[in-house]
């Protein structure tokens, strides 16, 4: 069964310090890994998409990085705008599914 | 980006009725809409697969005859909550695929059932 585990689960930051969110998986066969973002109450907001190992991925203050276990999420001198909590999805190739399998997110505070 | 309208937002409703909550894809057509549910502080899980066209394809442990789907255009799809109870009250949101194999997300339904 495919299965992601992000940490930590809440982060604070100040403004301007960078740090890195993790997104470990187990997957039958990647086909993708995802990141989204998502506010209270809202839906989740897609960021990136990384397909294969070695692959990264870039927006803004943000960096996304995958390897065959884990995929960071990079922060680098964050706003207190970037406040959300962040959440990683992978979808693997088992059976032909289209199913996203979520982690349950980091919380993500940035202080001013 | 994509763009998925969610509707209602919001909804509270009283214990054996039945609620509906509607999806659309607004700037594309979209062949394969899915539908979740988010407790809190829990992960999203996925509830069904909706393909326009045919039958929504359920996962283990949701029930069908419940949670009703019909996927009837290619930008609207539609989940049914037959006799609400309590333990129904959650977020359930929707997601539409487009482009290359990307998921993206309506702002959510807040369901209340009293």
């Amino acid at each position: 069964e495919d299965q992601v585990t992000q940490s930590p689960e809440a982060l604070r930051l100040q403004e301007g310090e960078s740090s890195s969110l993790n997104c470990s998986y187990t997957v039958s066969g990647l086909r993708g890994l995802f990141w989204y973002r998502q506010d209270p109450g809202k839906g989740p907001e897609f960021l990136f998409t990384l397909y294969s190992a070695g692959e990264e991925k870039e927006k803004e203050r943000l960096k996304a990085t995958l390897t065959k276990k884990e995929s960071f999420l990079h922060i680098t001198a964050p706003k207190p705008e970037d406040s959300a909590t962040y959440l990683c999805a992978v979808q693997g190739r088992l059976g032909g599914s289209e199913k996203l399998v979520f982690g349950k997110g980091t919380k993500l505070t940035v202080n001013p | 980006g994509a763009v998925v309208s969610q509707h209602p937002s919001w909804v509270i409703c009283k214990s054996g009725t039945s609620v509906k909550i509607e999806c659309r894809s607004l700037d594309f057509q979209a062949t394969t809409m899915f539908w979740y549910r988010q407790f809190p502080k829990q992960s999203l899980m996925l509830m069904a697969t909706s393909n326009e066209g045919s039958k929504a394809t359920y996962e283990q442990g949701v029930e069908k005859d419940k949670f009703l789907i019909n996927h009837a255009s290619l930008t609207l799809s539609t989940l049914t909550v037959t006799s609400a109870h309590p333990e129904d009250s959650s977020f359930y949101i929707c997601s539409a695929k487009a482009g290359r194999n990307i998921q993206y997300f309506g702002a959510g339904t807040r369901l209340s059932v009293l």
